[in-house]
């Protein structure tokens, strides 16, 4: 199995500023990562897939990046709304598994 | 717009099997291009794959839920669905149903999402 871990758990940033975040798989996944982001009470909500492609409707802030083993996400000048918990998942392998999570909090 | 809604108890016994339903409202499940998934999500556990099938009745699951899970379709009804056997506290989650989809031979992300149900197991 594929292990997914993401870093760091909680991140405290200001609205207005920027935020990245970071997923490592135990091994290679060429680019077949995805990231999600989760508000409190919903479903995941695809944000990215292919590492690096925004799914439709997904605004521009939101950006990835990463090959192999280490992908990031970085969200430009957040917004009120984007202050959730973030999963990558990886696939291309069955068994898909996802990240335990990263809390994005306001500071 | 697809929507995925999941429908089933809410309560379990210890040893009983969990039985959940999807329906899929606003598209087809017979695509060719997408199978259909259950994830569930629990405190301890995080998000977790369960398994998945495609019109065809074709299936995948997890190997860590042994053989446990049976996922199955019913596409004159556009549902899929899931039973989970012999359960216990552990598999106290929310449950979601999703479409997950397949650009070569083995699914991809997951695109549309139901919103949830917590199942609980208890006596």
């Amino acid at each position: 199995e594929i292990v997914m871990t993401q870093s760091p758990a909680t991140l405290s940033v200001s609205p207005g500023e920027g935020a990245t975040l970071s997923c490592r798989a135990s091994q290679s996944l060429l680019n077949n990562l995805a990231w999600y982001q989760q508000r409190p009470g919903q479903a995941p909500k695809l944000l990215i897939y292919d590492a690096s492609i925004r799914a439709t409707g997904v605004p521009a802030r939101f950006s990835g990046r990463g090959f192999g083993t280490e992908f990031t996400l970085t969200i430009s000048s957040l917004q009120s709304e984007d202050f959730a918990v973030y999963y990558c998942q990886h696939y291309g392998h069955w068994a898909f598994t996802f990240g335990q999570g990263t809390k994005l909090e306001i500071k | 717009q697809l929507q995925l809604q999941e429908s089933g108890p809410g309560l379990v016994k210890p040893s009983e099997t969990l039985s959940l339903t999807c329906t899929v409202s606003g598209g087809s499940i017979s695509s060719d291009i997408h199978y259909w998934g259950w994830i569930r999500q629990s405190p301890g556990e995080g998000l977790q794959w369960i398994g998945n099938v495609f019109h065809s009745g074709a299936t995948h699951h997890n190997p860590s839920l042994e053989s446990r899970v049976t996922v199955s379709v019913d596409t004159s009804k556009n549902q899929f669905s899931l039973r989970l056997s012999s359960v216990t506290a552990a598999d106290t989650a929310v449950y979601f149903c999703a479409r997950h989809v397949l650009v070569e031979t083995i699914p991809d992300y997951f695109d549309y999402w139901g919103q949830g149900t917590l199942v609980t197991v208890s006596s």
